[in-house]
């Protein structure tokens, strides 16, 4: 079973911190994504990747920036986090196809006071 | 527009069918999803349809799609209190292979 793993469930931090938020899959899929899920918006997507140290801007990135070093990791950095960043992040990977879906991990709920 | 669209929120009955329904916007996507999340949990693939085809039965689950209207439905048979999650569809993108998200349909299941 592809397993996406986030490092935090729950995250409180305060405005103007910098948040690091971990995601790592186990099945060596080349694609991995960031997105926000808030309510009656559905999932915007923050950022994306199709290979290590390699970046693709989503619909939201700004106030974003994302590091993918190793294949299996992608991280998503809050330079300065700000109260209007309180949301759910959902990562996902996914290998390189027609037709593949998406395996998304548990989520990491962000609160920023 | 660049949305999918979908209702919020749909009550039913125990033992009811429950049809959700999903408006998207690439006449050219190839591939449609349907995604389940349940309460403090990631999205789940629940199941996926073709362009080419026009309904999909997997169990309990019939997915419709409608070409021409760009509509996309999601039966549920014989509905279970274990169902009651926020049901997301997606369309993927061709060039791109981006996924586009619907805002999600809460189903609430009454026993």
């Amino acid at each position: 079973d592809v397993k996406v793993t986030q490092s935090s469930r729950y995250l409180v931090k305060r405005t103007g911190e910098k948040v690091f938020l971990e995601c790592v899959q186990d099945m060596d899929h080349e694609n991995m994504f960031w997105y926000r899920q808030d309510p009656g918006l559905g999932l915007r997507l923050i950022y994306f990747s199709y290979d290590v140290k390699m970046k693709e801007k989503g619909d939201i990135p700004e106030g974003y920036s994302v590091s993918r070093e190793k294949k299996e990791r992608f991280s998503l950095i809050l330079e300065s986090a700000s109260t209007n960043q309180t949301s759910m992040y959902l990562c996902a990977s996914s290998k390189t196809g027609t037709g593949v879906s998406q395996y998304f991990g548990p989520g990491t709920r962000l609160t920023v006071t | 527009g660049e949305d999918v669209e979908q209702s919020l929120f749909l009550s039913v009955r125990e033992g009811d069918s429950s049809v959700i329904n999903c408006t998207y916007t690439d006449s050219s996507s190839t591939y449609l999803y349907w995604y389940k999340q349940e309460p403090g949990a990631g999205l789940q693939l629940l199941t996926y349809i073709f362009s080419n085809m026009d309904m999909k039965q997997d169990q309990r689950l019939t997915v419709l799609l409608n070409k021409k209207d760009k509509h996309l439905s999601l039966r549920i048979a014989d509905t279970q209190t274990g169902d009651s999650a926020i049901y997301f569809c997606a369309e993927r993108r061709p060039l791109t292979g981006k996924l586009i998200f619907g805002q999600g349909t809460t189903l609430q299941v009454k026993p």
